[in-house]
Order: structure tokens, then sequence, then C-alpha cells
């Protein structure tokens, strides 16, 4: 499993474009990158994954550059619903006792009127 | 969307006691998995099931079984509760064995006194 580094904390203001990024140097060849958001007393929502290149959905983009080494996650106009706490995985789900699935301690986002 | 529901958001069980935790999901997911969320702690791995009746240890097994009969349903049982239990159980199921793409139920807070 590919440990990832992704800031502690960032502030934003609504109506902007917020990207975190997370970084994964030892990621493997068959690893994929997942994001998660999760607002307080709630489960993680799934919100993007990808394996390389760029990837868009309603809710966000996902920018892998090639060598792979690192990701961003970019959100669009930012409200401030958008006040949560963002994690980044990286890996291959093998869903077997070598499988370690770390949510690590996520980067703590927070937006401003 | 994926639904995944959990038996009870607020939880107090006393020492000692036999506590079911239950998680249903209604996708046809073939993977389910229980965590446990703690402050400082992030999100860790507790079991994992990949198939009906099967069963891989996580990251913090101890203290805890379960039991998958069914595809849908996944039972977290801590056997004799202790107070270092109290926590927010979170579970979740997957379809893709790509990645980390799980969907989150709602959460469970258990508190042992």
């Amino acid at each position: 499993l590919a440990k990832t580094t992704q800031p502690i904390s960032m502030d934003s203001y609504e109506g902007q474009e917020v990207n975190i990024t997370c970084s994964h140097n030892n990621i493997a060849t068959n690893d994929y990158i997942t994001w998660y958001q999760q607002f307080p007393s709630q489960g993680p929502r799934f919100i993007i994954q990808g394996y390389k290149t760029k990837v868009t959905n309603e809710v966000a983009s996902l920018f892998i550059p090639a060598d792979r080494k690192s990701s961003t996650l970019s959100l669009p106009r930012v409200s401030l619903s958008d006040t949560a706490v963002y994690y980044c995985l990286v890996g291959e789900l093998k869903m077997n006792r070598d499988d370690k699935i770390i949510f690590g301690k996520g980067t703590r986002l927070h937006i401003l009127p | 969307d994926v639904k995944v529901t959990q038996s009870s958001r607020y939880l107090v069980k006393r020492t000692g006691e036999k506590v079911f935790l239950e998680c249903v999901q209604d996708m046809d997911h073939e993977n389910m998995f229980w965590y446990r969320q703690d402050p400082g702690l992030g999100l860790r791995l507790i079991y994992f099931s990949y198939d009906v009746k099967m069963k891989e240890k996580g990251d913090i097994p101890e203290g805890y079984s379960v039991s998958r009969e069914k595809k849908e349903r996944f039972s977290l049982i801590l056997e004799s509760a202790s107070t270092n239990q109290t926590s927010m159980y979170l579970c979740a199921s997957s379809l893709s064995s790509r990645g980390y793409e799980q969907y989150f139920g709602p959460g469970t807070r258990l508190t042992v006194t």
C-alpha cells in the first residue's frame, strides 16, 4: 500500500476553486487513486477514483501526472457545504489478508464565506 | 444509488455485554467492511469479507468477530464489550476489485459504560 501525504488543513472562500494535492511516491503499477469526503458524524463518501491523466464527474476532477507520484483533487466553485475532511487513498483492493486500507488523517478543508 | 444501512445510529451498552452491530447493503456487492473511527486515530479496518461466509482480519480485529450468512448483511459482534470499544463504527461495501471505491453507511456511535 502506497504511503500518502496530504496537507493537514486548508482554508478557502466560497466560489473559489480548491485544489488538494496528495503525494504518493511509491505508488505501484496496479494502484488506483481514490478520494473520499467526510462530514462530522457521518461515514466517508466516495468522491472520485482514477488511474492516470484526468477523471471528471459531477462533483470533482482528479488530475494525475504521467509519473503518478502525486494527484490533485479539484473542487470547482466551493460552497460552505464543502467544509469537510478529504482523504486520499492509493492502492489496489486485493481482498486478502495482505490488504491494508489506510485512510490516514486527511485534509481538513474549511470554506469561509 | 448504493444504500448501506446500519441498525442503530446510537447505542449504549454496559461492560461485558454482547453487542451486535448490523449492516445491510442493497447493491449486491461482494465486499463488505467494518471500520472504527476515533479522534486522532482516523479510520481503522476491523474485519472485511469478500463473499458469504468468508472473512479476513483487518488491522484491529482483537475483541471483535464478524458474521456474513447472506450476501447483503455483515454483522460485527463484540463478544464482551469493554470501555475501550467506545467508538464510531462504520460499515462499507464495494463491488469493484480495483482501487478503494467503497460506499459507507451512516455509522453507529457506540458507548460502553
